[in-house]
């Protein structure tokens, strides 16, 4: 069955550094877009960057932009976000996502927690 | 890119049918057909409930329904369950490959 695994998540220092993973299977991850999206404690929803199925074509959610790359590799089928820099403010639950046009499925999370 | 805007909360009684708005622009909800509805219980990943505006995938049940006019989607939830009660998120595409979600509804089945 179609399933998205992420891992990686961990408690880390203000300005630190982290790399999440995201393992895919049951579809062909080449063909399709991933994105990232992450949840901080007891709020919504908030976009956080994707990649084209190619690997070449990024985006990155403002917020983030400049300290989180988004990168892929098909041959492995796993995703990754590699944070830098990390803020307070991007402690939350990180969850990948497949796209077309619309998300389906959701891994099941993995929680960064910033802190001093 | 600013959330889209939604109720924080919509209750209703058992049976009864509840409407969730989505409120965006004309670079998002107004501008594509790419407007999907998530369902998310408390500790558990978000489910697509709805995808395109109106469309629903294999399994979801078809008490879900979803619409949209100008920049506002809608999501309605008839024969409301107890299972129903959870938060519900809109989403849109923006531009480039980006997307945007809304704020978040918390619906409660009294």
């Amino acid at each position: 069955q179609v399933q998205l695994v992420e891992s990686g998540g961990d408690v880390v220092q203000p300005g630190r550094s982290l790399r999440l993973s995201c393992a895919a299977s049951g579809f062909t991850f080449s063909s399709y877009a991933m994105h990232w999206v992450r949840q901080a404690p007891g709020k919504g929803l908030e976009w956080v960057a994707v990649i084209l199925y190619d690997g070449i074509n990024k985006y990155h959610a403002d917020p983030v932009k400049g300290r989180f790359t988004i990168s892929r590799d098909n041959s492995k089928n796993t995703l990754y976000l590699q944070m830098n820099s990390l803020r307070v403010e991007d402690t939350g639950v990180y969850y990948c996502a497949r796209e077309r046009e619309w998300f389906d499925p959701w891994g099941q999370g993995t929680l960064v927690t910033v802190s001093s | 890119q600013s959330a889209l805007t939604q109720p924080a909360s919509v209750s209703g009684s058992p049976g009864q049918s509840i409407t969730i708005s989505c409120t965006g622009t004309s670079s998002d909800v107004g501008g594509y057909n790419y407007v999907s509805w998530y369902q998310q219980h408390p500790g558990k990943a978000p489910k697509l409930m709805i995808y395109d505006v109106s469309n629903r995938p294999s399994g979801v049940s078809n008490r879900f329904s979803g619409s949209k006019s100008g920049n506002t989607a809608s999501l309605t939830i008839s024969g409301l369950q107890a299972d129903d009660e959870a938060d519900y998120y809109c989403n849109s595409y923006t531009s480039s490959w980006t997307y945007v979600f809304g704020t978040g509804t918390k619906v409660t089945v009294l």
